[in-house]
C-alpha cells in the first residue's frame, strides 16, 4: 500500500460544477499537509496548506480527518483554469522530517 | 512566496557528457532539498533527499554513482547526471523545505540526451 494515496481521476466536470478530491495517508505520525498544483509540463505549486480547523481560500476549500487519516480539497464553481493536476503532500516529522507525493488527481473542466 | 530557482531550463547533450543542474533558494535557507524526475504523463518521481552537509538519500532503484547529488549549502543543491544516455531524458524538477514544511519547487530543467 502507497503511504498517500489519490484516485488518479480523471475528473471530468462542466464548468460551475463542485468537485472534491481525497488524498489518504498511512501514517499517523504525519503533522502537515498541502496541496499543490500542477500544470503540464511546469512545476507543482503551492495551492493551500491544510490546517488542523479547516480552511478556505476562495472557491477552495481544504480539510483534514486525522481520525480516518486522510484530507480532502474542494473546488467550488470550477473554471476551465482550474483543469490542473492536482498533488497532497504529507509531511512526517518536522524540518527533517519526510515529505510524501500522492501521484495526483487530473481535473479537467469544460465549457 | 518563497522562490526557488532551477538552472538551466533546457538542457541538450550527447550521450555521454554529464550534465549539472542547480537548485538555488533564493529567500530562505533549505537544509533540506528534493529531486525529482517526471516522465510525460506520469507523476513526479522522488529520485533522492538532499540533506546540507551530508549524504544524499537515494529512493530505491535510483543509482547514487549516476545521480550525483551535493548540497554544500544551506541555499544550493546540485544534481550531476553523469553519463547521461537517452533514456535519461527527461524533466527533472528540484524542491525545497522551508521550516513551515512547505515545499516550494524550482521550474524544473528539461533534459534530452542525444
Amino acid at each position: 500500500r502507497k503511504e498517500v494515496e489519490q484516485d488518479p481521476g480523471p475528473f471530468n466536470v462542466p464548468e460551475g460544477a463542485t468537485v472534491a478530491f481525497n488524498c489518504t495517508y498511512s501514517n499517523s505520525a504525519s503533522q502537515s499537509f498541502f496541496w499543490y498544483r500542477q500544470d503540464c509540463r511546469k512545476e507543482p505549486k503551492l495551492l493551500m496548506s491544510v490546517y488542523s480547523s479547516g480552511n478556505e481560500d476562495g472557491r477552495f476549500t481544504a480539510q483534514l480527518n486525522r481520525a480516518s487519516q486522510y484530507i480532502s480539497l474542494l473546488i467550488r464553481d470550477s473554471k476551465l483554469s482550474d483543469s490542473a493536476t492536482y498533488l497532497c503532500v504529507v509531511n512526517v516529522g518536522t524540518n527533517a522530517g519526510k515529505s510524501t507525493f500522492g501521484d495526483g488527481t487530473t481535473l479537467t473542466v469544460k465549457p | 512566496g518563497a522562490v526557488v530557482s532551477q538552472h538551466p531550463s533546457r538542457v541538450i547533450c550527447k550521450s555521454g557528457t554529464s550534465v549539472k543542474i542547480e537548485c538555488r533558494s533564493l529567500d530562505f535557507q533549505a537544509t533540506t532539498m528534493f529531486w525529482y524526475r517526471q516522465f510525460p504523463k506520469q507523476s513526479l518521481m522522488l529520485m533522492a533527499t538532499s540533506n546540507e552537509g551530508s549524504k544524499a538519500t537515494y529512493e530505491q532503484g535510483v543509482e547514487k554513482d549516476k545521480f550525483l547529488i551535493n548540497h554544500a549549502s544551506l541555499t544550493l543543491s546540485t544534481l550531476t547526471v553523469t553519463s547521461a544516455h537517452p533514456e535519461d531524458s527527461s524533466f527533472y524538477i528540484c524542491s525545497a523545505r522551508a521550516l513551515t514544511g512547505e515545499l516550494f519547487f524550482g521550474e524544473g530543467s528539461r533534459l534530452t540526451v542525444l
